[in-house]
């Protein structure tokens, strides 16, 4: 069964500094994309970043950059120079093509807070 | 461009009480999606369309909950009766196509009270 885990329920990061967010999957496709979300408290989910199964580099966009480790099956979430405005729930999201028809399978998320 | 928009934003009921969500995707965007967010947890789908057809409905408790997109625009998700159960948070995202790469767009939800 497809899965996706993220064991770190909340998560504290002093401004300024880096923060790793672990996100690990199971599946058995070989086609599939991994996905990064983030909620803020006023609920909507905003598109962060994307990585597929078959990009061999590691996705980056801005200060997000997705550490994609495929024998692990792990893509973990990387936030360079944290702000207060980072502070939000994240989510780590799967898609499956050929099986699911592109619906987003996601893990439970990260509650991160950044202190000033 | 405009977003997902979702209305109500936040809606308190009795149980046993019927109520609906609507959910106006971005334009040109013929994929559309409808998850439920319970407290503490990531989205779970309950159904895909895909212009005016439910592509997949198998997490739709069929029993209780109904959904329709006319014209593969708009679209309504309806629960009735409620139960308590049902308190969370209703999410409607779009994209323009469900290939791996389909960056879904969501709309900032309905928060659904059941009392």
């Amino acid at each position: 069964a497809q899965k996706i885990t993220q064991t770190q329920p909340g998560m504290f990061v002093q401004e300024k500094e880096a923060v790793t967010l672990d996100c690990t999957y199971d599946t058995s496709d070989q086609s599939y994309g991994l996905f990064w979300y983030k909620q803020p408290s006023s609920g909507e989910m905003i598109f962060l970043i994307y990585q597929g199964s078959y990009d061999e580099q590691n996705a980056t966009e801005g200060r997000y950059s997705l550490n994609f480790q495929k024998a692990r099956k792990s893509a973990n979430l990387v936030i360079s120079a944290s702000q207060l405005g980072d502070s939000a729930m994240y989510f780590c999201a799967m898609s499956l093509i050929y099986n699911q028809g592109g619906k987003l399978i996601f893990g439970q998320g990260t509650e991160l807070s950044v202190k000033p | 461009e405009a977003g997902v928009v979702q209305s109500p934003r936040y809606k308190i009921i009795e149980k046993k009480q019927p109520v609906a969500f609507w959910c106006n995707p971005i334009s040109g965007h013929n994929t559309l999606y409808w998850y439920l967010q319970n407290l503490g947890q990531g989205p779970e789908l309950l159904i895909r369309y895909e212009n005016e057809e439910a592509v997949d409905d198998s997490q739709l408790p069929k029993d209780r909950f109904s959904a329709e997109r006319l014209k593969g625009v708009d679209s309504t998700l309806k629960i009735q009766p409620a139960e308590l159960g049902d308190s969370a948070v209703y999410l409607c995202a779009s994209s323009t196509d469900y290939g791996t790469y389909n960056e879904q767009f969501f709309g900032p939800g309905t928060r659904l009270t059941v009392l």
